[in-house]
């Protein structure tokens, strides 16, 4: 089955900065997924990648996908503390629509 | 649209009794996915539904769980019997083929507390 890496698990910024979550699948990916979740609430979706080199953005996030490398990566600009949760990714592979999880990325905006 | 819709929000049971979280899926859409969530492990995607047809149920931890999808608008996730392992935010999620791009609705998940 597809295994999504996420790094850094955890990550502390001061309002203001800039940062960058990446995401690893173990396999070919064929639509990556970026969600964020406030504790105790559901997750909220982001964007959706599905072309090699493509690149989105939604207010001051934006992700790109690395087909060759399988990889993925969200940044986010002049962080705000709105910014903090959990960002999740997530992929399928094939043409199914079984869509599978990385562990999370914790993100803290100090004021 | 109401967005995809879970119950309970949170249930606390005692070892031993018989859970069961429901869900609501968006009209229109034809895929269903039930997920649980623990700081552990992560969200774990338990088992999905295809017009209401179970597709895949790898992800279902033993033969305690079951998840039943009786029609277009509703699905079932039951344990029988309960374990404080179980403890856990499960969440539903629906999307309609074709529309991937528009991204998998979440729920707002059931908090379970077994005790």
């Amino acid at each position: 089955s597809q295994e999504l890496e996420q790094s850094p698990q955890s990550l502390i910024v001061q309002e203001g900065k800039n940062l960058t979550i990446n995401c690893t699948s173990s396999k070919t990916l064929y639509g990556l997924y970026w969600y964020k979740q406030k504790y105790g609430e559901g997750l909220i979706f982001l964007m959706m990648l599905q072309k090699g080199g493509e690149e989105k953005s939604h207010e001051k996030i934006t992700a790109k996908l690395d087909e060759k490398k399988q990889q993925s990566s969200l940044h986010i600009t002049a962080s705000q503390p709105s910014h903090a949760g959990i960002y999740l990714c997530g992929a399928h592979s094939g043409s199914n629509y079984k869509l599978t999880f990385g562990k999370g990325t914790l993100l803290t905006v100090n004021p | 649209d109401a967005g995809v819709i879970q119950s309970p929000r949170h249930e606390v049971t005692e070892m031993g009794q018989e859970v069961t979280l429901r869900c609501k899926p968006i009209s229109g859409h034809d895929y269903l996915f039930w997920y649980r969530q623990t700081m552990m492990r992560g969200l774990e995607l338990l088992i999905y539904f295809n017009n209401n047809v179970p597709i895949d149920d790898s992800g279902m931890p033993e033969d305690r769980f079951s998840a039943k999808m009786p029609n277009a608008s509703f699905s079932t996730l039951k344990i029988q019997p309960s374990e404080p392992r179980d403890s856990a935010v499960y969440f539903c999620a629906s999307v309609i083929t074709g529309r991937p791009n528009y991204g998998y609705t979440f729920g707002s998940g059931t908090r379970l507390t077994v005790v």
